[in-house]
Order: C-alpha cells, then structure tokens, then sequence
C-alpha cells in the first residue's frame, strides 16, 4: 500500500544552519504530497503542499519539491532560527482510499 | 472564526469505561479525520468518514467508534476493548478527498 517514510530524527540545528528533511513515499498514481508541522503540545497545521510532480511549495521560508523520478518530497531551509524547532510530519493524500498518510515524524532542534 | 475544536484538551477515564471525545468543525468540510498519535509513532489513522452518514475503518481501528450524523459533527467513542487507550487524539478535515486536511488542537486521553 501507499506509504511514506522520513528521516529519523531528532535534528539538531545551530540557528541559522541549513535544513533538510528527507522524505520519500510510496504510492500508486498521484498523490498530493504535504508538509505539516507540530508544536509541542499542539495540533498540527499545514506548512506546505504540492499536487503534481515539479510542483514546489513553499511558506514561510521552507521549500520542497515533488520529484515523481526519485519518489521524494524533502523539506529544506536556508536558515533555521529557534521559533522552528517543532516535529515535522511528511504526508500523502492516498487517492483511490480517501486517506491521508503521515511519515513518522521528524523532530527538530535549533539551538541558539 | 472558522476551525475545528475538539474538547477536552485533557481527559482522564478509569479502565474499562467509555469514553467519547468531541470533534465539531464549522468549515463546511465533507471529509473528517481522527488519529492517534504516540511518542516516536507518528499519527495512525483510526476512522475517517467522506461524507455525513458515512465512515470507514483506518489502520487500527479495533476497539473504536464513531459516528457522523451530522456535517459538522464527528464524535470518537474510544470502548473498553481498546488494550492501550492512552494517548493524543487529533481530529481532522478537508473540503473534499485529496486536498489538505486541518487540525484541532488534539486531546489527551490517559486511563487509569
């Protein structure tokens, strides 16, 4: 079945570092492909989102690109600060079962 | 405002009891989500439901159940059949399939 599968974590950054989460998936079709983010004790909300291959999404300083020929989503930044320090979760919208998969989760540590 | 609330933000039950928890959005969303998120596990998908009056089972959805006879409204009962019911619940909604899904603010659930 569909799938998604991220790097283990946790990612200890300095502030102003640069950042990379590596996600691929696994899925028939096309599915639309999103990056969540999750605060301690909260729920999560969207960072970014791509629905088709070459698609870049972006917010708030962080990129990631459908690359369909290598299966991958990975969330990058050029410059982290402490505010970001946060999980971060790799998501697919599977199509043909209405369902949306996550990844593990990726945490992520700035220090300052 | 527009938004999902799920209460309580922190409920504790005995074992062997019921236990409801509450998920209501005013989005006007068809499709809604509940998970169940724990440490180092990412979010497993209990139930999710397309359209009011209809629901399917996700990943581990064995000692669970919800209704949705409502739009609005997609309440969780977690049942003394569930082996491990400790845990943080989110609940979720899209407009439709294949588009992004938003985030309550989660409950945790702790049996004693």
């Amino acid at each position: 079945g569909d799938s998604v599968t991220q790097m283990e974590g946790p990612v200890t950054l300095s502030e102003e570092a640069c950042l990379t989460i590596n996600c691929t998936y696994t899925a028939t079709g096309y599915p639309s492909l999103f990056w969540y983010v999750q605060y301690p004790g909260e729920g999560l909300q969207l960072l970014l989102k791509a629905t088709k291959a070459d698609d870049k999404g972006s917010n708030k300083g962080f990129e990631a690109t459908y690359r369909k020929e290598t299966t991958s989503f990975h969330l990058e930044k050029g410059s982290v600060q402490v505010s970001d320090s946060a999980v971060y979760f790799c998501a697919l919208f599977y199509n043909q079962g209405g369902k949306l998969i996550f990844g593990q989760g990726t945490e992520l540590s700035v220090k300052p | 405002d527009g938004g999902i609330t799920q209460s309580p933000k922190y409920l504790f039950r005995k074992e062997g009891q019921n236990v409801t928890l509450s998920c209501e959005q005013n989005l006007n969303h068809d499709a809604m989500y509940w998970y169940r998120q724990d440490p180092g596990q990412g979010l497993r998908l209990i139930y999710y439901s397309q359209i009011v009056n209809d629901f399917q089972k996700g990943d581990i959805a064995e000692g669970y159940s919800v209704s949705r006879e409502k739009k609005e409204s997609f309440p969780l009962t977690v049942t003394s059949a569930q082996k491990n019911p400790t845990a943080f619940y989110l609940c979720a909604s899209s407009i439709t399939m294949n588009t992004e899904a938003f985030f309550g603010q989660g409950t945790r659930l702790t049996v004693v």
